[in-house]
């Protein structure tokens, strides 16, 4: 079964600074990994989606990288500011239509 | 587009009663949708998988007579909690996927059983 690890749990950076968030996955076997940004008490924001074929993707001020030998990804915020404050959550998907989740990274950026 | 909804965000009910949820895609025919669970500080866990039309898949381990989850339409689904107790209290996703294969995740809803 599909276990998905995010690392840190929480992080707390001044405004400006950049920033890395790391998941893992144990079954290298994926169609695609996604992450998502999840605000308190609401559901979840599409942020960027990787296909198992593709080494990165960039939007605005995120890029996210898949490794999918080694099984991992990382989502890279630069410049973050404090409307970045948010939990991220990694997800992937395996051959069936599932999402599997990480317990996601929440983080804090302040003024 | 591809927004999806839920209704209610939140509902606070007495032990014992049943609470549905509906999960509606605004803009697109959903094929296939999907519930999901959040407890505090946790993953997404998938609870079941259902096709317009269909009986759900559910995940091992969650109670398909206590979930009940129907999916009458390509737009609508729901999930009815049968006779709730303070442990099924949690954050309710639905999601729904067109021919794209792609997930669109509704908002939630926060049920609180007393």
């Amino acid at each position: 079964k599909q276990e998905v690890t995010q690392i840190p749990a929480a992080l707390s950076v001044p405004e400006g600074e950049n920033l890395v968030l790391n998941c893992s996955f144990t079954d290298s076997a994926i169609y695609n990994l996604q992450w998502f940004r999840q605000d308190p008490g609401k559901g979840l924001t599409s942020l960027l989606l990787i296909q198992s074929s593709q080494r990165e993707q960039t939007s605005g001020r995120l890029n996210a990288s898949l490794d999918k030998s080694s099984g991992r990804s990382t989502l890279y915020i630069a410049a973050s500011q404090p409307g970045d404050s948010a939990t991220y959550l990694c997800a992937v998907k395996d051959s069936g239509y599932a999402l599997n989740f990480g317990k996601g990274t929440s983080l804090l950026v302040t003024p | 587009g591809a927004v999806v909804s839920q209704h209610p965000s939140r509902v606070i009910c007495k032990s014992g009663t049943s609470v549905k949820i509906e999960c509606r895609s605004l803009d697109f025919q959903a094929t296939t949708m999907f519930w999901y669970r959040q407890f505090p500080k946790q993953s997404l866990m998938l609870m079941a998988t259902s096709n317009e039309g269909s009986k759900a898949t559910y995940e091992q381990g969650v109670e398909k007579d206590k979930f009940l989850i129907n999916h009458a339409s390509l737009t609508l689904s729901t999930l009815t909690v049968t006779s709730a107790h303070p442990e099924d209290s949690s954050f309710y996703i639905c999601s729904a996927s067109g021919r794209a294969d792609t997930q669109y995740f509704g908002p939630g809803t926060r049920l609180t059983v007393l």
